[in-house]
């Protein structure tokens, strides 16, 4: 069975520019996270979706960061326009289970860099 | 504030021994505690979930423990290996269960041959 796949692996932008990034879970899984790890820290929460609904995004930053999931499949992070503060790496995981009770999976990250 | 303190950022132990992980919590009461393993450029992976009701849940040769008294989650590892070098993070809902997993900076993990 495939995992969490996530696109691209590394990006390399200029700040001020936009970027996007592709997440698919694992099929079945109709909870879908997007965390940020910064170097030496834990990975934080910036969106999770029920299927198709945003049910948590407190944290999302939402004058530079947008992310959708039609169809309550595959989702999309964008950062537009991208800072210096925005290099990190960018987790996707997947769950069957809601809440705590339900182990991640997460896909191997975007790690972007910007400059 | 919430605050998960894991007990130091980097522990180096002689491979055999076992590893002993500390997770902390504060101003949380999680109904559930999770520890996954990270390794370098890679994504989190599980390793063990356990409720706050268990005291105790063991898995091949890792074993955690959950004192909801004393706030703390400890994780071990025995006989320990090189491959067994990662970093350990600790993970907890804020409460009851349907609220999304809250992660700990992670304890890196060195075992030495």
């Amino acid at each position: 069975e495939a995992g969490v796949v996530q696109s691209p692996r590394y990006k390399i932008i200029e700040k001020k520019q936009p970027v996007a990034f592709w997440c698919n879970p694992i099929s079945g899984h109709n909870t879908l996270y997007w965390y940020l790890q910064n170097l030496g820290q834990g990975p934080e929460l910036l969106i999770r979706y029920e299927n198709e609904e945003a049910v948590d995004d407190s944290q999302l930053p939402k004058d530079r960061f947008s992310a959708e999931r039609l169809k309550g499949v595959d989702s999309t992070l964008k950062i537009q326009p991208a800072e210096l503060g925005d290099s990190a790496v960018y987790l996707c995981a997947s769950s069957l289970l809601t809440g705590g009770n339900g182990e991640l999976f997460f896909g191997e990250g975007s790690r972007l860099t910007v400059l | 504030s919430q605050k998960i303190e894991q007990n130091s950022e980097a522990l180096n132990i002689q491979e055999g021994k076992t590893a002993t992980l500390t997770c902390n919590y504060t101003n949380y009461s999680p109904a559930y505690l999770q520890w996954y393993r990270q390794d370098p450029g890679r994504g989190p992976v599980f390793l063990l979930l356990i409720r706050e009701n268990e005291k105790e849940k063991r898995k091949e040769r890792l074993k955690v423990t959950f004192d909801t008294t004393l706030k703390q989650s400890l994780f071990h590892i025995t006989a320990s290996q090189p491959a067994d070098s990662a970093t350990y993070l600790c993970a907890l809902d804020s409460y009851s269960g349907n609220t999304p997993l809250v992660f700990g900076k992670g304890t890196r993990l060195s075992v030495i041959a």
